[in-house]
């Protein structure tokens, strides 16, 4: 079957450092995306991962490892314009399949 | 450049009613989806298109829903009979295959309401 988990909802401080995990079991495995979407809005891309490792891009970096079906997302220096929901989202057979997100909210 | 374009934005209608969401893609791109999200089950897959063909249907919740790509520019989305549990953001988005990323392209979707 087809699974992704992450946690519902996250709280976190301005100016503070933020995880977001992910697992997954998937049928198979050609990538995974983390996006944003703010409140009524469309979900946008953030980042990309095929092979295990670091990628960063400004504050935001995500992580994976495929042996352990793992992913983070890890956002720095903290704004208040970054409270949305955060989708892990992995690619098999061609098509991305989401997880429910995590809605993270930053507080002064 | 334009991005994904849907219409309507907002769709409200009463049960039993014939519903069609529209999509325009990104120009260039070969891939189009149509997802829907709900706060019970999330984003989730309906169909997609690969150069206007349809390859995966297996998400189209009955045959109360149909979707179409006529041309690569356009595509639509038809409830009929729509219901309340139809109730849902309807997003479209588009892709191109080009590397290894192919990152989707979402519009800004159609909140649709069934009475």
């Amino acid at each position: 079957g087809q699974n992704i988990d992450q946690p519902t909802e996250m709280t976190a401080t301005e100016g503070a450092i933020v995880q977001i995990n992910c697992t997954y079991q998937t049928s198979g495995f050609n990538g995974l995306f983390w996006y944003q979407q703010h409140a009524g809005e469309a979900p946008t891309f953030l980042s990309y991962n095929v092979l295990d490792g670091l990628e960063e891009k400004g504050r935001f970096s995500s992580f994976l490892s495929r042996s352990k079906g793992y992913s983070y997302l890890l956002l720095k220096e903290l704004q208040m314009k970054d409270s949305a929901s955060y989708l892990c989202a992995v690619r098999s057979t061609g098509k991305l399949i989401f997880g429910q997100g995590t809605t993270l909210q930053v507080k002064p | 450049d334009a991005g994904v374009i849907q219409s309507p934005r907002h769709e409200v209608t009463e049960m039993g009613q014939e519903v069609t969401l529209r999509c325009k893609p990104i120009s260039g791109h070969d891939y189009l989806f149509w997802y829907r999200q709900t706060m019970m089950r999330g984003l989730e897959l309906l169909i997609y298109f690969n150069n206007n063909v349809p390859i995966d249907d297996s998400g189209m919740p009955e045959d109360r829903f149909s979707a179409k790509m006529p041309n690569a520019s356009f595509s639509t989305l038809k409830i009929q009979p729509s219901e309340p549990r139809d109730s849902a953001v309807y997003f479209c988005a588009s892709s191109v295959q080009a590397g290894v990323r192919n990152e989707q392209f979402f519009g800004p979707g159609t909140r649709l309401t069934v009475l």
